[in-house]
């Protein structure tokens, strides 16, 4: 069946700093992809989505790009901020069922 | 735009007590799932559904009883809550598939079992 692998946290990095959060995929055919935000005490957020191989998805400087060839899509972000602090989860759609990782805190120090 | 609300926020349940977790949307969204997530587990399907009166199991049913008259509503009933249920709970809706979808989270319910 379909599922979703992440890369587990939690990550700590200082303000300005490159990230990147791993996660790769199996499924059957061409998922969409997604990365969703969560900030405490909230409900998950989209936070971009990509829908065929190649495509980047973008959004408030997180990008990530779909790469059926090792079956990828890693967020990235040049310089990140306190205010990005989160836990971020990778997720794959397969016929109206939303298959979730298990999610990667992010923390941030200024 | 009220988007997807869930009710209660927070419920402290007693062993072998039943209770239903609200969840409306007013997007007219057909496809409707419950989650409920643990720590290290990510989010779990419980239950879903694709349109009123079309249920379907999710990975983790077992304890969980659906139903969807409306477009618009989706309770979850817990029929006899056991402490193994303790944890947070979110309803989702979503539109399409394939390459035209994306899914909208209520603000979940943080259910403890005693």
């Amino acid at each position: 069946g379909n599922s979703v692998t992440q890369m587990e946290g939690p990550v700590t990095l200082s303000e300005e700093a490159f990230l990147t959060i791993n996660c790769t995929y199996t499924a059957t055919g061409y998922p969409s992809l997604f990365w969703y935000v969560q900030y405490p005490g909230e409900g998950l957020q989209l936070l971009l989505k990509a829908t065929k191989a190649d495509d980047k998805g973008s959004n408030k400087g997180f990008e990530a790009t779909y790469r059926k060839e090792t079956t990828s899509f890693h967020l990235e972000k040049g310089s990140v901020q306190v205010s990005d602090s989160a836990v971020y989860f990778c997720a794959l759609e397969g016929t109206y069922k939303y298959i979730f990782g298990t999610g990667t805190r992010l923390k941030v120090l200024a | 735009n009220a988007g997807v609300t869930q009710t209660p926020k927070f419920q402290v349940l007693k062993t072998g007590q039943s209770m239903t977790l609200q969840c409306a949307q007013d997007m007219n969204h057909e496809y409707m799932s419950w989650y409920r997530q643990d720590p290290g587990m990510g989010l779990r399907l419980i239950h879903y559904s694709v349109g009123a009166g079309i249920t379907d199991q999710g990975e983790v049913p077992n304890g969980y009883n659906v139903s969807r008259s409306t477009t618009e509503d989706f309770p979850l009933r817990l029929l006899s809550a056991a402490p193994s249920q303790t944890s947070v709970y979110f309803c989702a809706s979503s539109y399409g598939t394939g390459e035209d979808t994306e899914a909208f989270f209520g603000q979940g319910t943080r259910l403890t079992v005693v």
